[in-house]
C-alpha cells in the first residue's frame, strides 16, 4: 500500500542554519512526489513537485529536494532558513489513480526558527 | 496562476443547522476536486473525491449524508455540512487537480465552528 512517513515531527533550527526536512515513501511505481507547506489557519501551497528526470528539483522560496529511489526518499532542503520559514511541511506522493487520483500525505513536520 | 479560492473563510453556526462551503477554481477548469477535513496539530484527511457532473466517492467513514458535495461545474464544488454538530467543528479544505494533472492546488481553508 502507498505510504508517506515524515519521521520527524518538530523541528526547530536556528535563522541562517541550513535545514532538511526528511520524507520516505512506499509506492508501487515511479512516484509523484510533492512538498507543500501550510502556515497556521492557511490551505497549503504547493513548494515543489517530482515527476520525473532530474532527481534534485528546485522550488519556490530557495527550497530544494532530492529524489532517491534506492532511498525511497525525498528529503526537503534550504541553505539558510529565514524565520518567515516556520510553518508546517507536508510531504505527498500521488495521485492515485485507482482511487480517485487522491494524493497519500505525511504526518507534517512543524518547523519552528529561532531567531 | 492555479489559484483555488474558497468560501467562507469561516463560519460559526448553531448545532441542527446546515452550512454550505463552495470551492472555486480560478483560472483553471477542474474535473476533479477534494475535501479535506484537519485537526489541530495533524495531517489532512480526505473526506471525499468530487468529480464534475457525477457523485462524489467518500472515504470510508465519512458520513455522505451528513457531508453533501455537489460538483456541478468545472470550477465549483459544494460542501454541505447538514445538521451541524460541535464534534463537526474543525478546518475544511478543498483542492483541486491541476492542469497537469498531477499536483493539487489548495484553497485557504474554512473553520467552521458549530455551537
Amino acid at each position: 500500500a502507498q505510504s508517506v512517513t515524515q519521521p520527524d515531527i518538530h523541528i526547530t533550527v536556528s535563522e541562517g542554519a541550513s535545514l532538511e526536512l526528511r520524507c520516505n515513501y512506499s509506492y508501487g511505481a515511479t512516484p509523484y512526489l510533492f512538498w507543500y507547506v501550510q502556515s497556521p489557519g492557511q490551505g497549503l501551497q504547493l513548494l515543489l513537485k517530482y515527476f520525473s528526470g532530474d532527481t534534485l528539483v528546485q522550488g519556490i522560496k530557495g527550497f530544494e529536494a532530492e529524489f532517491k529511489r534506492s532511498q525511497s526518499s525525498f528529503n526537503l532542503r534550504k541553505p539558510s532558513v529565514h524565520w518567515s520559514d516556520a510553518a508546517e511541511y507536508f510531504c505527498a506522493v500521488g495521485p492515485i489513480y485507482n482511487q480517485g487520483g487522491k494524493l497519500i500525505f505525511g504526518q507534517g513536520t512543524e518547523l519552528s526558527v529561532k531567531p | 496562476g492555479a489559484v483555488v479560492s474558497q468560501h467562507p473563510s469561516w463560519v460559526i453556526c448553531k448545532s441542527g443547522t446546515s452550512v454550505k462551503i463552495e470551492c472555486r477554481s480560478l483560472d483553471f477548469q477542474a474535473t476533479t476536486m477534494f475535501w479535506y477535513r484537519q485537526f489541530p496539530k495533524q495531517s489532512l484527511m480526505l473526506m471525499a473525491t468530487s468529480n464534475e457532473g457525477s457523485k462524489a466517492t467518500y472515504e470510508q467513514g465519512v458520513e455522505k449524508d451528513k457531508f453533501l458535495i455537489n460538483h456541478a461545474s468545472l470550477t465549483l464544488s459544494t460542501l454541505t455540512v447538514t445538521s451541524a454538530h460541535p464534534e463537526d467543528s474543525s478546518f475544511y479544505i478543498c483542492s483541486a487537480r491541476g492542469p497537469g494533472g498531477g499536483e493539487q492546488y489548495f484553497g485557504p481553508g474554512t473553520r467552521l465552528t458549530v455551537t
